[in-house]
């Protein structure tokens, strides 16, 4: 099945610094490629996601990039804020008409300090 | 985005007794999931909820354990038996296929403490 390595497990960065967090996969099929942020306490919340038909997306501060050849795909975070403190997951899934489960990298816990 | 609502929000259970958590949908949706967060842990993918049929587990989880229940589209139970302390974790539902999309969302979760 997939597996998703993910790095760095902690970041702490200055307030207005770039974040960037970096998942590898291992199932070449996986076509999905979604990123969750979770507060503490909170429930995980999507910000971004990639298909393997591009290689970036961008959301104003956020973007994620995809390189299939070399199955990793990344997380970029600009101008951080206080507020983007949190654990980012990434996560990789085989989308199809069936659907399919996503298999979730172990986290990165971000600090941005003011 | 739907609303996703679980009961109970948390709890605290003896060892040796089983807990049912609720997961209710304000939309029709095509697949929920059920996921297990350990403290500081990742997302751990319990099973997936198949409508009017028996739940699909994932490895190293089994129906003796986790039942599940989903009678129609939009709930969905997850019962934790005959509980120790090592099923002390948070337990999330979660959905896709809302209005035909695939963005997977998550319940707000069910913190379980098994003392």
């Amino acid at each position: 099945g997939e597996n998703v390595e993910q790095h760095p497990s902690t970041l702490s960065v200055q307030e207005g610094d770039s974040a960037v967090i970096k998942c590898t996969y291992s199932d070449s099929a996986s076509n999905y490629f979604p990123w969750y942020k979770q507060e503490l306490g909170k429930r995980p919340q999507l910000i971004i996601d990639i298909r393997s038909n591009v290689g970036e997306k961008k959301d104003q501060r956020i973007a994620v990039t995809l390189n299939k050849t070399a199955k990793h795909f990344s997380l970029h975070i600009t101008e951080t804020q206080p507020e983007d403190s949190a654990v980012y997951f990434c996560a990789a899934s085989i989308d199809n008409n069936a659907g399919n489960m996503l298999t979730f990298g172990g986290g990165t816990r971000l600090m941005v300090k003011p | 985005s739907a609303v996703i609502s679980q009961k109970p929000s948390r709890d605290i259970c003896q060892r040796g007794t089983s807990l049912t958590i609720q997961c209710q949908v304000d939309s029709q949706v095509t697949m929920m999931f059920w996921y297990r967060q350990q403290p500081g842990q990742s997302l751990t993918l319990i099973a997936t909820a198949n409508q009017g049929s028996e739940a699909t587990y994932e490895s190293g989880f089994v129906i003796d354990k986790f039942p599940i229940s989903r009678p129609n589209l939009t709930f969905s139970t997850l019962t934790v038996s005959n509980m120790s302390p090592e099923d002390s974790s948070i337990y999330l539902c979660s959905l896709r296929g809302l209005a035909g999309g695939d963005t997977q969302y998550f319940g707000p979760g069910t913190r379980l403490t098994v003392l």
